[in-house]
Order: structure tokens, then C-alpha cells, then sequence
């Protein structure tokens, strides 16, 4: 158990539905990441907040977005999603000593039909 | 801009008998390197990682990896795999020359079939 928790497992939803999924990291730690995993685009990286300021944008659509609440957990918006939105979606958590680990919850298993 | 090669999309191995798989890296600055492995329907598990010093390291579950500054790579070893071994595995790298940028880039992965 990595220490990192995301709600909820899985998710079914329909195109052009509207979803949050639900990242606690680690205690103590400040940053959080946002991955996703999908078949033909492997593992991306989508967004990093560090003590609730967006830190670094990697290949996220404009219909997604972010956040980080002053407890430090995170959200990930997903909007207007398309069938091919459809994917494992993986929050990872570490401190920001610059050498550090990062540490991943177990994903939130996003099918749009 | 950094990227990882895993060239092996599957590794067979017998149980017993020692493992590698392989990774090679590209970056503008010094790596931070890391491996990770999925199990099915499971998150990534932390297994070992490269920040400086020895380029043998020693990881979770009898993992090492040896760093190679010359030919870039960052091989995953282990001397007698189990068939609990089985598993998806990614090498991922951080490059330090972005201090401001935090994120992994990951390789495709490899799948290790241990076989009894």
C-alpha cells in the first residue's frame, strides 16, 4: 500500500458526461501528479500541483482540469468526455526535495460508453 | 525533451533462472532513473531508483538495476525469478536539467512472463 487513496475505483459513464475523480496523497506530502494510462498512448503525464498552485501542464485536453485543495487532496475534472477518454487514471504523490519518489495510488478506471 | 526505451515488449523467463529487462534513456541533464511495476489491476509499485552515487542499485522484492552513464541504460535485474515476478514493468525517467518540472516520462513497459 502506497499511502496514496483514489475514489473511486471505477467509473462508467457516457459520452459527453462530466466526472471527478478523488486523489489523497500521501501524509506530509505537498505535490501531486495526475497520469494517464491508456492502451495506445501508454503512460502521460497530465498535470502536477504543489501545495495547491499548478506547477506543470503535460499532455492534458482542455476538457480536463485540476485541482488542489488546502487539505491537499486533489480532484481531476473530466468533461465532455469521448469514448476515447476512456482509460486508467493515476494520481502519485511525493515531497518536493527534488530526489524524490513518487508514489501511486491504485487508479481510477475510467470506461465512456 | 526526455524520453525511455523499453525495446522488449515481453521478457520470458524460467522460474529460477536469472532476469533482465531493459531500458535505455535520453535526457538533456543528469537522470533520475526509476522502475515500477503493475500488476494487474493494481497501481504502479515503486521497485528502485537512480539519483547519484553507485550505479548498482538495490531495490524491493531482490531487484537491482545497474546505471550505465555511456551506453544510457538502466537495466533491471534480478538473480532468480519467481513466477510471482510476473508482472508489467516501466522504467521512467526525471530530468534534472528541468528543475521545475517534476514529471516521470515513462517507457511502454515490458511484460515479464515467468514461467514454472
Amino acid at each position: 500500500d502506497s499511502g496514496v487513496t483514489q475514489t473511486p475505483k471505477h467509473l462508467i459513464t457516457a459520452t459527453g458526461q462530466r466526472v471527478t475523480l478523488r486523489c489523497s496523497p500521501r501524509s506530509g506530502d505537498l505535490s501531486v501528479y495526475w497520469y494517464q494510462q491508456s492502451l495506445d498512448q501508454g503512460l502521460q503525464f497530465l498535470i502536477h500541483y504543489y501545495n495547491g498552485e499548478e506547477r506543470a501542464k503535460g499532455n492534458i485536453l482542455e476538457r480536463f482540469s485540476a485541482q488542489q485543495f488546502p487539505d491537499l487532496h486533489s480532484e481531476l475534472n473530466l468533461s465532455s468526455l469521448e469514448l476515447g477518454d476512456s482509460a486508467l487514471y493515476f494520481c502519485a504523490s511525493s515531497d518536493l526535495t527534488g530526489r524524490e519518489t513518487q508514489y501511486f495510488g491504485p487508479g481510477t478506471r475510467l470506461l465512456v460508453l | 525533451a526526455q524520453s525511455v526505451a523499453q525495446p522488449e515488449d515481453q521478457v520470458n523467463v524460467a522460474e529460477g533462472n536469472p532476469l533482465t529487462v531493459k531500458c535505455t534513456y535520453s535526457v538533456s541533464g543528469n537522470p533520475y532513473l526509476f522502475w515500477y511495476v503493475q500488476y494487474p489491476n493494481r497501481g504502479l509499485q515503486f521497485l528502485l531508483k537512480y539519483i547519484t552515487g553507485d550505479n548498482l542499485v538495490k531495490g524491493s522484492y531482490g531487484f537491482e538495476a545497474e546505471f550505465n552513464k555511456s551506453q544510457t541504460s538502466f537495466h533491471l535485474k534480478k538473480p532468480s525469478a519467481l513466477v510471482s515476478d510476473s508482472a508489467l514493468y516501466f522504467c521512467a525517467v526525471r530530468d534534472t536539467a528541468n528543475t521545475g518540472f517534476q514529471k516521470l516520462v515513462f517507457g511502454t513497459g515490458t511484460r515479464l512472463l515467468v514461467s514454472p
